[in-house]
This record gives C-alpha cells, structure tokens and sequence, in this order.
C-alpha cells in the first residue's frame, strides 16, 4: 500500500528553539499534504495544506509565520514549528492524498517543548 | 459548516462479538467515505474506503453507506482485542479538497 513517511517520530526541544518536521510520500506524487494536530483523545484539527510549488494555505487561527510550510517537492513537505514553547507540545501528523481522495497519514512526531 | 458525527463512546463490546460503529454527516453531496483506525500515541490508519451506497467487505470489516440517510457505518465482526482503538470516520469535501474527521469512537474489546 501507499506509504507516507514522517520525520523524526519524536522531539524534544528547548523553548525558543526551532524544530523541523519532515513528510514524504514514497511511491507516489502528493501535489497536496495535510498537516495536522493532535491534543491527547481529541480530534485531529487541520493546520493547513501544503500546496506543492505555491504558498501553503493555513486554518482560521493558525499562525502562519509560527507554522512555517514548504512543499518543495511532489513527494516532500516540511513544517517547521520556529522559536516553539511549551503550549506547541503535540503530536503532529502530516497525510497526503492518493489518487485525489484517499488519505495516508505518516507516523506522526511527538513535540515536547521544555 | 460541513460536520461529520460520531458517537465517542466508549464503546465496548465482548471478544468474538459484532462491533457497530456509526457516523453520520451533513453535506448531502459528500461523494467519499473512510473509516481510519488510530492506536494510542500512533497515526491514523486507512481500513475501509466506500464510494457507493451498500455493503462493502474486507476481512472482518463492512462498511455500509446511506446516502439518503447521510449515514456511514463500520461492522468489525469477530471482534478481537487487538481491535480495540479510536475508530475516526471521515468524508471527502470535493469543494475543498479536504477529508472532514469525526471525533472518534473509542473501541474496547472485552477479553
């Protein structure tokens, strides 16, 4: 099956520091990737899409310019969480579509910021 | 606002029993319909997709769909601990681009 892969699992930083969070899709081209985040048994709440060769598009109430997202690539998007501090501890999930509608979810990276 | 519903529950059901998840939805014109399993501290899974209004099989998993009805439901047959997880359904928005979540079922099979 389709396989998305996420980068690094798990993180822990320092408050004020930035963190880099990778997905990539490994046998097939996402023009589009999701980027999601999870609070402990809740929902999982679309941060923004990534839009391959254009500016990501971002949710009411997410910060952009805290958010940072590149899709650089067909099968490569990036979210970095810059100068993080606590509140931003989470486990983040990026997905990405298949043959427009199916959705693969990476593995998703567990954010703790100390 | 384009919602989809879930019972949260939780729902627990004896080993070897059926297990019955639901899920209902506004968009009248949604096309599209998931169910993901999420293990505790992992990602969502993909385990049933349907695209029509019926009865849809895979292993020990049905997937039934009412368009009429705007309702999506899972049957795990032959429920087994290992069942026991956070059931997410989800409808694809043609006109956004976007799968809408539902909150979740939370699953326990009873040994």
């Amino acid at each position: 099956g389709a396989v998305v892969s996420q980068h690094p699992s798990r993180v822990i930083c320092k408050s004020g520091t930035s963190v880099k969070i990778e997905c990539r899709s490994l046998d097939f081209q996402a023009t589009t990737m999701f980027w999601y985040r999870q609070f402990p048994k809740k929902s999982l709440m679309l941060m923004a899409t990534s839009n391959e060769g254009s500016k990501a598009t971002y949710e009411q109430g997410v910060e952009k310019d805290k958010f940072l997202i590149n899709h650089a690539s067909l099968t490569l998007s990036t979210l970095t969480v810059t100068s993080a501090h606590p509140e931003d501890s989470s486990f983040y999930i990026c997905s990405a579509y298949r043959d427009q509608t199916e959705a693969f979810f990476g593995q998703g990276t567990r954010l703790t910021v100390v | 606002q384009k919602e989809v519903e879930q019972n949260s529950g939780p729902l627990s059901v004896p080993e070897g029993a059926i297990a019955s998840l639901n899920c209902t939805y506004s968009d009248r014109g949604s096309q599209s319909f998931f169910w993901y399993r999420q293990y505790s501290g992992k990602s969502p899974e993909l385990i049933m997709s349907i695209y029509s209004n019926g009865d849809k099989e895979d292993g020990r998993f049905t997937a039934q769909l009412n368009k009429a009805s705007q309702y999506v439901s899972l049957l795990i047959r032959d429920s087994q601990p290992s069942d026991s997880a956070t059931y997410l359904c989800a409808v694809y928005d043609f006109g956004n681009e976007k799968l809408t979540f539902g909150t979740g079922t939370r699953l326990t099979i009873i040994p």
